[in-house]
């Protein structure tokens, strides 16, 4: 089966720019997540989708991110203004039961954003 | 709230020998515990998880981890480490309750040498 894809895989924008990256999750899954993961760090979840509703967004800087799942299937994440403190991989990933943190989680290959 | 410390950030080990890659959590009752791998350039992947019963588990491409609950442990090891197993390797523990968000390490850089 295909894996979860994103684009794109490289962005080098300048401060105060605007970004979208783009996420298709597997064929049927249910749950959808946005991850940060800061060179250094481990992933860190920024919003988490159960189809089209929002589950958790919590850690979502909500002054700059906004995120949007259309029709439960494919994701948009957004940042504007970016800062430098933005730059990191985005990663999405998605699970087939919707909100079962037992679920394994499927990651794409991530979005590479640099912030200038 | 979960966390989760993987106490070495890089590991060298030659090929052909045995490894180990630490991870300690802290959660109140046995949580959820994975390990997942990331190659350069792509995303993670599942490696193994426990979730209950068998404190040693088994996973993809010859990897093991040993659930501990007296160490607060999840330990993960391979008998004999090939050149392509050179990755990051991230723990993460998930809370068997509530709607909280799985929580991951920093993770650890495996290198590999001939």
């Amino acid at each position: 089966e295909a894996g979860v894809a994103q684009s794109p895989r490289y962005k080098i924008i300048e401060k105060r720019q605007s970004v979208a990256f783009w996420c298709n999750p597997i064929s049927g899954h249910a749950t959808l997540y946005w991850y940060q993961q800061i060179l250094g760090q481990g992933p860190k979840l920024l919003i988490q989708f159960q189809n089209n509703g929002v589950v958790d967004d919590s850690q979502l800087p909500k002054d700059r991110f906004s995120a949007e799942r259309l029709k439960g299937v494919d994701s948009t994440l957004k940042i504007q203004p970016a800062k430098l403190e933005d730059s990191a991989v985005y990663l999405c990933a998605s699970s087939l039961i919707a909100g079962a943190i037992s679920e394994t989680q499927y990651f794409g290959p991530g979005t590479r954003l640099l912030v200038l | 709230a979960q966390s989760v410390t993987q106490p070495d950030i890089h590991i060298t080990v030659s090929e052909g020998a045995s490894l180990e890659l630490r991870c300690n959590y802290s959660y109140g009752a046995t949580p959820y515990l994975f390990w997942y791998v990331q190659s350069p350039g792509q995303g993670l992947q599942l490696l193994l998880k426990y979730f209950s019963g068998d404190t040693l588990v088994q996973g993809i491409k010859g990897f093991e981890a040993e659930f501990k609950r007296s160490q607060s442990s999840f330990n993960l090891r391979k008998p004999s480490v090939h050149w392509s197993d050179a990755a990051e390797y991230f723990c993460a523990v998930g809370a068997r309750s509530g709607n909280t968000p799985l929580v991951f390490g920093k993770g650890t850089r495996l290198s590999v040498i001939a």
